[in-house]
């Protein structure tokens, strides 16, 4: 049972706009930056955001990450089929005193 | 560039040992906290264990408390994860992984590409 609430799947056309939710409590996401990451079959995870809404040097602007209360969005727009992933949210849980993250979000642009 | 290589991973049988090893490049291994992250087959992301950047500081997750073991050697660069006592829910593949914690703050910035941990008989 994961203390972050993502939806299990999303979809969306190409060219289109999507959002990812993850939801927490004042534990984690209401105290805590989120950081978000990307995974395609097979591959290890990569970090897309960081700080709720940082990205690293070499992601798009396509992705965007944005926080308000106890919970988080990704948002991704101009929809590609390369984007079709496993999206991870991640925080820190100071109740638990461990990282935590949600169960993941596979999207697919139909 | 940074790059984590894991090595070590393999069959084991249920109750049995394996030790993981992760070789860092590119960055000094202790001046980050460095984490092991475990996915299970068709499942999600798990935190197992943290080294933080003093290197005497470790932390582990409730499933892996008193069985798993993070260490890691300065002078090789490298991270390990003595696994002991194995169950078939830990079958996973493990990822060692770079972490920035500051204040508020705590993400994995760099991932190592993985090793295939299976325990069965």
């Amino acid at each position: 049972q994961s203390v972050l609430t993502q939806p299990p799947s999303v979809s969306a056309a190409p060219g289109q706009k999507v959002n990812i939710s993850c939801s927490g409590s004042s534990s984690n996401i209401g105290n805590n930056y989120v950081s978000w990451y990307q995974q395609f079959p097979g591959t290890a995870p990569k970090l897309l955001i960081f700080q709720n809404n940082k990205r690293p040097s070499g992601i798009p602007d396509r992705f965007s990450g944005s926080q308000s209360g106890t919970s988080a969005t990704l948002g991704i727009t101009g929809l590609q089929t390369g984007d079709e992933a496993d999206y991870y949210c991640g925080t820190w849980d100071s109740t638990l005193s461990v990282p935590v993250f949600g169960r993941g979000t596979q999207l697919t642009v139909l | 560039d940074v790059q984590l290589l894991e090595s070590g991973g393999g069959l084991v049988q249920p109750g049995g040992s394996l030790r993981l090893s992760c070789a860092a490049s590119g960055f000094t291994l202790n001046s980050y906290a460095m984490n092991w992250v475990r996915q299970a087959p068709g499942k999600g992301l798990e935190w197992v264990s943290t080294l933080k950047s003093s290197g005497d500081k470790t932390s582990y997750a409730d499933s892996v408390k008193g069985r798993y073991s993070i260490s890691g050697d300065k002078s090789k660069n490298k991270l390990f994860l003595q696994m002991n006592s194995l169950r078939g829910d830990d079958t996973a593949i493990y990822y060692c992984a770079r972490g920035r914690t500051v204040g508020a703050t705590f993400y994995f910035d760099s991932w190592g590409q993985g090793a295939l941990v299976t325990v069965s008989s």
